[in-house]
């Protein structure tokens, strides 16, 4: 199995919305709607931000949203705000097990 | 509130099996229908999910580690291990235990997400 692609890095100024794409094939994103989005500051664990392509745990922003289309998922930040600057993974089930994203760096300018 | 923490040697020499340990607190591990996973990080890349537990023992490894990696709980210590064998330099890492949450309906998964993670402990492999 191969790694999700996303892009390396995307930025935007306070108060822009971005978009992270996600990129699989058709054995996992394409196949499953289990994707989840974790969000990661340097030096600390990844955070549960998306699951189940676009759900939102308890105590996530709803500035924060998922969405796919065929083999592709996206995160969706609005209204970005300093602390979002961060690294975020994707992941997706690909049949008995679990496939992460190579990370996405976003810079709030 | 579940807590995981990760433990284990810093250092492990090439071709030596790495050990970890991952204890649970704030709940069981055998509560709740929950698997437990350990996931990877080398220093500046991406997660690389490594296998994970079910408390019955059932196991699950990602294909590409499958051949190395051992991974067993203990369910009266609240805990749950890995095992790592011929370890190079592309091993070194940090190295995550998350809880493992998925819904199954009619043996497919339906929702899935890890949360809890611990906060990780780096292990370099070197003689």
């Amino acid at each position: 199995q191969s790694a999700l692609t996303q892009p390396a890095s995307v930025s935007g100024s306070p108060g822009q919305s971005i978009t992270i794409s996600c990129t699989g094939t058709s054995s996992d994103v394409g196949s499953y709607n289990l994707v989840s989005w974790y969000q990661q500051h340097p030096g600390k664990a990844p955070k549960l931000m998306i699951y189940e392509v676009s759900k939102r745990p308890s105590g996530v922003s709803n500035r924060f949203s998922g969405s796919k289309s065929g083999n592709t998922a996206s995160l969706t930040i609005s209204g970005l705000q300093a602390e979002d600057e961060a690294d975020y993974y994707c992941c997706s089930y690909a049949g008995s097990s679990w496939v992460f994203g190579g990370g996405t760096k976003l810079t709030v300018l | 509130q579940v807590q995981l923490q990760e433990s284990g040697p810093g250092l492990v020499k090439p071709s030596q099996t790495l050990s970890l340990t991952c204890t649970v607190s704030g709940g069981s591990i055998s509560s709740g229908s929950y698997y437990w996973s350990w996931i990877r990080q080398p220093a500046g890349k991406g997660l690389e999910w490594i296998g994970r537990i079910y408390t019955s023992g059932s196991t699950n490894y990602n294909p590409s580690l499958k051949s190395r990696v051992t991974i067993s709980v203990d369910t009266s210590k609240n805990q749950f291990s890995l095992k790592l064998s011929s370890v190079t330099a592309a091993d070194t890492a940090v190295y995550y235990c998350a809880r493992d949450i998925v819904v199954v309906v009619a043996a497919t998964p339906t929702s899935h997400w890890f949360d809890p993670w611990g906060q990780g402990t780096l292990v370099t492999v070197s003689s």
